[in-house]
């Protein structure tokens, strides 16, 4: 079955304490992003991968860092994670540019 | 940055009303998706529009896209409670950076039986 694999799901810690949410696709999709959604502003790209070894910023990249090192996986890392990173977090995959894209099931991230 | 205003925020209908969202972007659009999430859930693709004018049909749902590529609109047709849920339209611009999508803020529709 074609999927975007999130983990984990949910998540409660304290600020500063780094993070990792990892993202997984097995549809060999090239291009992969990172998404966070907030009451009343809808999803915000914050990295995007084009292919291995590829990433770029997106709206809102402050405070994270992401690695494309295999296709497959796409991790977001929170170095030191505050209470305004509290969200909603979807991952998407796409084959290329002006395809659908599919998304995760998401993480909910709460910092403390 | 580039931004795709959408309206309404909120939308309270009766069943079998209609219901429609906008979306609008103040520069040219290369296309636009739209996408469904249901509450609890992940965004789901619902279609793609590419050309100036472009009409297309699901069922009860149609999606336009403006003859200046500049505007979206998707309007559903005696509404039904399965369309409750959050209605977002997800615009690329060409040019650098085309890989992105901006997405609307989302049209939360709720659907009273």
């Amino acid at each position: 079955e074609a999927q975007v694999t999130q983990n984990p799901r949910y998540l409660i810690t304290v600020t500063g304490k780094k993070l990792t949410v990892t993202c997984s696709q097995n549809m060999n999709h090239e291009y992969m992003s990172w998404y966070r959604q907030d009451p009343g502003l809808g999803l915000r790209q914050i990295y995007y991968s084009m292919n291995v070894e590829v990433t770029d910023k997106g709206d809102v990249p402050e405070g994270y860092k992401v690695s494309r090192k295999e296709k497959r996986n796409f991790p977001l890392i929170l170095e030191s994670p505050s209470p305004n990173q509290t969200s909603l977090y979807f991952c998407a995959s796409t084959q290329r540019t002006g395809q659908p894209q599919h998304f995760g099931d998401g993480t909910r991230l709460s910092i403390l | 940055g580039q931004q795709v205003m959408q309206i309404p925020q909120y939308q309270h209908v009766q069943e079998g009303e209609d219901f429609t969202t906008y979306c609008n972007s103040s520069t040219t659009l290369s296309n636009i998706q739209w996408y469904k999430q249901r509450p609890g859930g992940h965004p789901v693709f619902l279609i793609q529009l590419v050309k100036s004018g472009e009409v297309k049909k699901q069922k009860r749902l149609t999606f336009q896209f403006g003859e200046a590529k500049k505007n979206s609109s998707l309007h559903i047709t005696a509404t039904q409670t399965t369309d409750v849920g959050t209605y977002f339209c997800a615009g690329r611009y060409s040019g650098a950076g085309s890989y992105q999508l901006t997405f609307g803020k989302g049209t939360k529709l709720s659907v009273i039986p």
